[in-house]
């Protein structure tokens, strides 16, 4: 696509439910990134895609988190037994970095959690 | 520790004066550095970008930025705000160490202009 796109835009769910979120990412691009922001705060990175491998998690808070990304395209982020305390902005980015030289990343609008 | 500073939380400007929002950074080697702005609803919108060069650099939207290795800073300027540029601003940086050249932001600033 045109840009990169993020669903839902908006989730409000319960304390204890499992929530999808999903990214198409610009078409062609290798890369792929989660990152969460919350209120009031900068971006943080959580976990990053090169194709369909997953090459570093270490953003990931705990293993309630996970992401895939199974055909190197669209990814979903999946957050498990949700918590108040992942209520933020989940953005999603991609880029054509390869491995080398500077990366430059184009950001979709967001997810925005709230957990009740 | 690595890290990247924006000193100024929230900056009030009058429409038709001066912006300048400052960015430090701490790591060992000069990093790349980005400005986003993100307005309400929207996703983060790069500005600009130093990766080596000319230390000042140029930007959509008018804004211009520069880079002062001395002071381990990257300092984004406008000459005369519009009052569609109040939003929130983060400065980033990549390493160009870490596997992935993933960025690191800084806590944003947000802009208010006033008519």
């Amino acid at each position: 696509g045109a840009g990169v796109s993020q669903s839902p835009r908006y989730k409000v769910t319960k304390r204890g439910q499992d929530v999808a979120l999903r990214c198409d990412p610009i078409s062609g691009h290798v890369s792929l990134y989660w990152y969460r922001q919350a209120l009031g705060q900068g971006p943080e990175f959580l976990t990053y895609f090169n194709y369909e491998a997953q090459q570093d998690k270490s953003g990931l808070p705990n293993d309630r988190f996970s992401a895939e990304r199974p055909e190197g395209s669209i990814s979903t982020l999946t957050i498990q037994r949700t918590e108040q305390r992942d209520s933020a902005m989940y953005r999603c980015a991609s880029s054509n970095w390869t491995g080398s030289g500077a990366n430059v990343l184009t950001f979709g609008a967001g997810s925005r959690l709230t957990v009740l | 520790a690595q890290s990247v500073t924006q000193p100024d939380i929230h900056i009030t400007v009058s429409e038709g004066a001066s912006l300048e929002l400052r960015c430090n950074y701490s790591y060992g080697a000069t990093p790349y550095l980005f400005w986003y702005v993100q307005s309400p609803g929207q996703g983060l919108q790069l500005l600009l970008k130093y990766f080596s060069g000319d230390t000042l650099v140029q930007g959509i939207k008018g804004f211009e930025a520069e880079f002062k290795r001395s002071q381990s800073s990257f300092n984004l300027r406008k000459p005369s705000v519009h009052w569609s540029d109040a939003a929130e601003y983060f400065c980033a940086v990549d390493p160009q160490k870490a596997a992935g050249n993933k960025l690191t932001f800084g806590g944003g600033t947000r802009v208010l202009v006033k008519p």
